[in-house]
């Protein structure tokens, strides 16, 4: 059974750092492209980024770029999100998501979010 | 950037009754298009992908249709479960992108 799950959200201050953790199991990690996905409380879904299942390749959200970096540890099969420079506006639940392949096709699965709060 | 556009934004709908939400692209997406289910303090769960392909788990009143720019997912018989907010996505391009949700709600 695929799971993915987050950790490391919480409160920060504006201008703060985050790292939001996501821990896969239950499939081969490192064949498939991964992303974060946020949500905004009663709003909708934003994507924000995704890498390469070698992590050799990443994309960003104009929103983000400059200011987040996404990695991954396939010997760890974890997926990270690095938050820098926080805005008000990053204030969302942040969904960690496998893509059907390693070419960053559609996402079949999405863990159960880390709330993310910037205040 | 393509902009995914779904509406109604709300649709009330009896149980058991047909219900066609529509998600249109602003330029070409060809197939590359998923639908997402989502109800109340769930993540998203994948419904449909390649424009028509339902996923595993999902029931045959589920349908979908289109390709290029006009989508629609129809579910022919609404049962209590699928009350839910339906958004679409488009992978076809960079940046992803994903339509503002349809909520399907009991009328």
């Amino acid at each position: 059974e695929v799971q993915l799950l987050e950790s490391g959200g919480g409160l920060v201050q504006p201008g703060g750092s985050l790292r939001v953790s996501c821990a896969a199991s239950g499939f081969t990690f490192s064949i498939y492209a991964m992303s974060w996905v946020r949500q905004t409380p009663g709003k909708g879904l934003e994507w924000v980024s995704s890498i390469s299942a070698t992590g050799g390749s990443t994309f960003y959200a104009g929103s983000v770029k400059g200011r987040f970096t996404i990695s991954r540890d396939n010997s760890k099969t974890t997926l990270y999100l690095q938050i820098n420079s926080l805005r008000a506006e990053d204030t969302a639940v942040y969904y960690c998501a496998k893509h059907s392949s390693g070419y960053y096709p559609f996402i079949d699965y999405w863990g159960q979010g880390a709330l993310v709060t910037v205040s | 950037e393509i902009v995914m556009t779904q509406s109604p934004a709300t649709l009330s709908v009896s149980p058991g009754e047909r219900a066609t939400l529509s998600c249109r692209a602003s330029q070409s997406v060809s197939s590359n298009l998923a639908w997402y289910q989502q109800k109340v303090g769930q993540a998203p769960r994948l419904l449909i992908y390649g424009a028509s392909t339902r996923a595993t788990g999902f029931p045959a009143r589920f349908s979908a249709s289109g390709s290029g720019t006009e989508f629609t997912l129809t579910i022919s018989s609404l049962q209590s479960e699928d009350f839910a907010v339906y958004y679409c996505q488009q992978y076809n391009k960079w940046p992803r992108t994903f339509g503002q949700g349809t909520k399907v709600e009991i009328k």
